[in-house]
């Protein structure tokens, strides 16, 4: 398994800020991948993040509104630009703990709330 | 693309009785079940997973069984306890690298 840690854990921000999401593995991982889990729902993929290439959005989610760095192996990050109301989600990332096996791991989430 | 279903949505049991979570799944090529708890103000868990290539499989007091050709699987779990408490999510996935796609959850309360 993997241990992974997300800063802050929590926000409430104003609309028409921008958040920027921390996400730390404690090894080494080629997939990333950040969620979207809006109040009482499932989880949707906003996109994954490969070190090294560009973030693979997903249908409904634009760079200009998610933008992902993954400088290394054990990080990444994602900002929620520009924040309305209905940006007010629980964002998650997980990680493929290792290329042989699809099992993924999430971290504790950060709780957004956007006023 | 995929689409998984899960049933139901809120369930409630006594405390020691069984509770049954089910899914379906659309894609033939999905190879990949994990089953995942979720407890308030925390992340998804992973808790059990199965592969395309076994039927069953238990761990304690959780089983998961996987029916290929009717395209669903369900978590079983037995001799429920009030720290079972938490919402359940099902997932589908066809490999290493691709996405999982997500049940809508269950809800489920063990009452003491």
């Amino acid at each position: 398994s993997a241990v992974i840690s997300q800063k802050p854990s929590r926000d409430i921000c104003q609309r028409g800020t921008s958040l920027t999401i921390q996400c730390q593995v404690d090894s080494q991982v080629t997939m990333m991948f950040w969620y979207r889990q809006q109040p009482g729902q499932s989880l949707t993929l906003i996109a994954t993040a490969n070190q090294g290439s560009e973030a693979t959005y997903e249908s409904g989610f634009v760079i200009d509104k998610f933008p992902i760095s993954r400088p290394n192996l054990t990080f990444s990050t994602l900002t929620v630009s520009n924040m309305s109301p209905e940006d007010s989600s629980i964002y998650l990332c997980s990680v493929e703990a290792s290329g042989r096996d699809e099992t993924q791991y999430f971290g504790p989430g950060t709780r957004l709330l956007v006023l | 693309g995929e689409n998984v279903e899960q049933h139901p949505s809120t369930l409630s049991v006594q405390e020691g009785d069984s509770a049954v979570i089910k899914c379906t799944y659309s894609d033939s090529a999905s190879n990949y079940f994990p089953w995942y708890k979720q407890e308030l103000g925390k992340g998804p868990q992973l808790i059990i997973d199965i592969r395309s290539n076994v039927g069953e499989k238990k761990d304690q007091r959780i089983a998961v069984t996987l029916n290929k050709t009717a395209k669903h699987f369900s978590l079983h779990i037995t001799e429920t306890q009030p720290e079972d408490s938490a919402v359940y999510f099902c997932a589908a996935s066809s490999g290493t690298g691709n996405q999982f796609y997500f049940g809508t959850g269950t809800s489920l309360t063990v009452i003491p």
